[in-house]
């Protein structure tokens, strides 16, 4: 299967802080999407990005698919961006998806 | 709303004993799965569905079954339960063609004792 590595594993941010998280893929992608897990354990889709750039209110993402990447952005942290933010690739063949271990993310007040 | 929804959202079992582990979604999608998240791994896949009467073994299917009788419905059975089985298991469902956007339920915690 595709490997899937993202960066940082962990990041701790002062409420109002900046983030860009990284996910790198290991082959070509039909699809990539990053979820937002929360601290009960609710998987919520950010954002349906194979190729691009978006954006969502204080959130965007752009997948470089040629280079194998994509970044999430997160700007002026909340509290509740806290979370694990996973970054999952769907694969040239077969309509499964391939899952990084995840940035965990904690902001401070 | 369209919506998947699993049940039961925890369970607490024996070793052996079977256990079955239900998912309903009403988005009409012809793709839905299995996953299993547990510290350090993420989340890896048990089984999927391309439709029905479809079924596949994903990358940690041992000691897993699914069937599919409809388009809504995807259960997972644990034939035999074991400690190593202890997890949160997630459902998901996926529309038809290339630009398909994953959608999960909420998790059902399972405990094997």
């Amino acid at each position: 299967g595709i490997q899937v590595e993202q960066s940082p594993p962990d990041l701790i941010l002062q409420e109002g802080a900046n983030s860009t998280l990284r996910c790198n893929f290991s082959d070509s992608v039909n699809n990539l999407q990053w979820f937002h897990q929360n601290p009960w354990g609710q998987l919520i889709n950010l954002f349906y990005i194979p190729s691009g750039t978006k954006q969502n209110g204080r959130l965007s993402a752009t997948t470089v698919a040629t280079e194998r990447y994509s970044l999430l952005y997160i700007s002026s942290s909340q509290t509740t961006d806290s979370g694990v933010y996973f970054c999952a690739v769907e694969g040239k063949t077969g309509n499964q998806f391939y899952f990084g271990t995840g940035t965990s993310l904690t902001v401070i007040p | 709303d369209a919506e998947i929804t699993q049940s039961p959202r925890h369970k607490i079992t024996e070793t052996g004993r079977q256990v079955t582990l239900a998912c309903h979604q009403t988005w009409n999608h012809n793709n839905m799965f299995w996953y299993r998240q547990d510290l350090g791994h993420g989340l890896r896949l048990i089984h999927y569905s391309y439709g029905v009467q479809d079924t596949n073994k994903g990358e940690v299917s041992d000691g897993y079954s699914v069937s599919r009788s409809n388009t809504e419905d995807l259960p997972l059975t644990l034939e035999s339960a074991a400690s190593s089985q202890t997890s949160v298991y997630f459902c998901a469902s996926m529309g038809a063609g290339a630009d398909g956007e994953l959608f999960f339920g909420e998790g059902s915690r399972l405990t094997v004792l």
